[in-house]
């Protein structure tokens, strides 16, 4: 079975363009998570879906980030403009939803490292 | 005060020996607890999950909740240098909840 698959996995732009990281979930999983990762701590929630519906958005800088998830499945995380403090990597996440027979863990993408120069 | 909250270490434990990590947690409704383990430049990866109050045994390594204290811990037992890396405690409030990682605690085994 394939993970979750993220892409690019490496991304170095200047302050003030944008970016945008696209994620594709295991397949069947509902639930999509996108957390940011900085150096020495750990993930913090940017926004989760459950199936289109963004639930949980309250982290997500509305200024300059933004998030889609359509039909969905794939995710696409974009920022615009990006800023020297974004640098970081960018995790996606997806799992079922928690139940008698599953845990509702998240498995991780390998993630896009993102560094603003 | 921060929602989940480890110590950050590093903590070094020589090859053989306990290695214990701790969890404090603040929203006393929380349901379900989860240890990460990542390593430097991966992604996190389930090692253990507890939803009950006392000891979860898998193989080396055992998880313990205590619900009243708001305590996770997570125990290695014959610590292997491979088992070095950064373990994320992460907990969640219910099945429909965000889950929420504390900062990681860096484990170092020494030969």
């Amino acid at each position: 079975e394939a993970g979750v698959v993220q892409s690019p996995r490496y991304k170095i732009i200047e302050k003030k363009q944008p970016v945008a990281f696209w994620c594709n979930p295991i397949s069947g999983h509902n639930t999509l998570y996108w957390y940011l990762q900085n150096l020495g701590q750990g993930p913090e929630l940017l926004i989760r879906y459950e199936n289109e519906e963004a639930v949980d958005d309250s982290q997500l800088p509305k200024d300059r980030f933004s998030a889609e998830r359509l039909k969905g499945v794939d995710s696409t995380l974009k920022i615009q403009p990006a800023e020297l403090g974004d640098s970081a990597v960018y995790l996606c996440a997806s799992s079922l939803r928690q139940g008698v027979t599953n845990t509702g863990e998240l498995f991780f993408g390998e993630g896009s490292r993102l560094t603003v120069l | 005060q921060k929602e989940v909250e480890q110590n950050s270490g590093p903590l070094s434990v020589p090859e053989g020996a306990i290695a214990s990590l701790n969890c404090t947690y603040s929203d006393r409704g929380s349901q379900s607890f989860f240890w990460y383990r990542q390593y430097s430049g991966k992604s996190p990866e389930l090692i253990m999950f507890i939803y009950s109050n006392g000891d979860k045994e898998d193989g080396r390594f055992t998880a313990q909740l205590n619900k009243a204290s708001q305590y996770v811990s997570l125990l290695i037992r014959d610590s292997q240098p491979s088992d070095s890396a950064t373990y994320l405690c992460a907990v969640r409030k219910s099945s429909a909840s965000k889950i929420i990682f504390g900062s990681g605690t860096r484990l170092s085994i020494r030969p």
